[in-house]
């Protein structure tokens, strides 16, 4: 069964707390990606990683950093976080980097940021 | 910087009508095109995807690719009400690690 697991699925921090978002996938998977969805603005990219201890800045990177020490497994961390972070943060991973390759998608994690 | 723009924002069609989605991309050397369709409080889930100049049907879903005008659409015959959700289009750009996202069509079907 192929699934993208993300955790937590809420999560409310105070401005100024560091937040971890963490993301597994079974597939084995190589490629993994972090994006972020706002009403308005559609999902936007904030890291991609092409396997373990190699990652890339996406369109967004500010503010974020990733970890991914196994193929499994990708977070995504905030340090002090801010309000303008509240977002829903979506997890996707596919096979490798060929473009007709499908993203498989997490449920979410909807991140407040008070 | 790549780009995607989808039209209309919103769609509202009746049970049994074909519905038509609308998605350009800003650089022809893009890649693979996709569709994906996403519920509320859901991931995204692939619909449809196509590489080459023409058309693309599976099911009740056909998707047109016109490389010279950077525009792809998306048609969904016989639309249902379970068809109602936000359609995303997604381009892999010449990075083809990096896929870049519309904002989305929201479509109600009504029954």
């Amino acid at each position: 069964d192929m699934k993208v697991t993300q955790m937590p699925r809420y999560l409310i921090k105070r401005m100024g707390e560091n937040v971890l978002l963490e993301c597994g996938q079974d597939m084995s998977h190589e490629t993994m990606y972090w994006y972020r969805q706002d009403p308005g603005l559609g999902l936007q990219l904030i890291y991609i990683s092409y396997d373990v201890d190699s990652n890339s800045e996406g369109d967004i990177p500010k503010g974020y950093r990733v970890s991914r020490k196994k193929r499994e497994h990708f977070s995504l961390i905030l340090d002090s976080a801010k309000t303008n972070q509240t977002s829903v943060y979506f997890c996707a991973s596919r096979l490798g980097g060929a473009s007709a390759e499908t993203l498989y998608f997490g449920s979410g994690t909807r991140l407040t940021v008070l | 910087q790549e780009k995607v723009q989808q039209s209309p924002e919103s769609l509202i069609v009746p049970e049994g009508a074909m519905s038509s989605l609308n998605c350009t991309f800003s650089n022809s050397a893009s890649q693979s095109i996709w569709w994906y369709q996403q519920h509320p409080g859901k991931g995204p889930e692939a619909l449809i995807s196509i590489f080459s100049n023409g058309n693309k049907k599976e099911g009740r879903l056909t998707v047109y690719l016109n490389r010279a005008s950077l525009h792809v659409s998306l048609h969904i015959r016989d639309s249902q009400p379970s068809d109602s959700a936000v359609y995303l289009c997604a381009v892999s750009t010449t990075n083809a690690y990096k896929v870049i996202f519309g904002k989305g069509t929201h479509l109600h079907v009504l029954p």
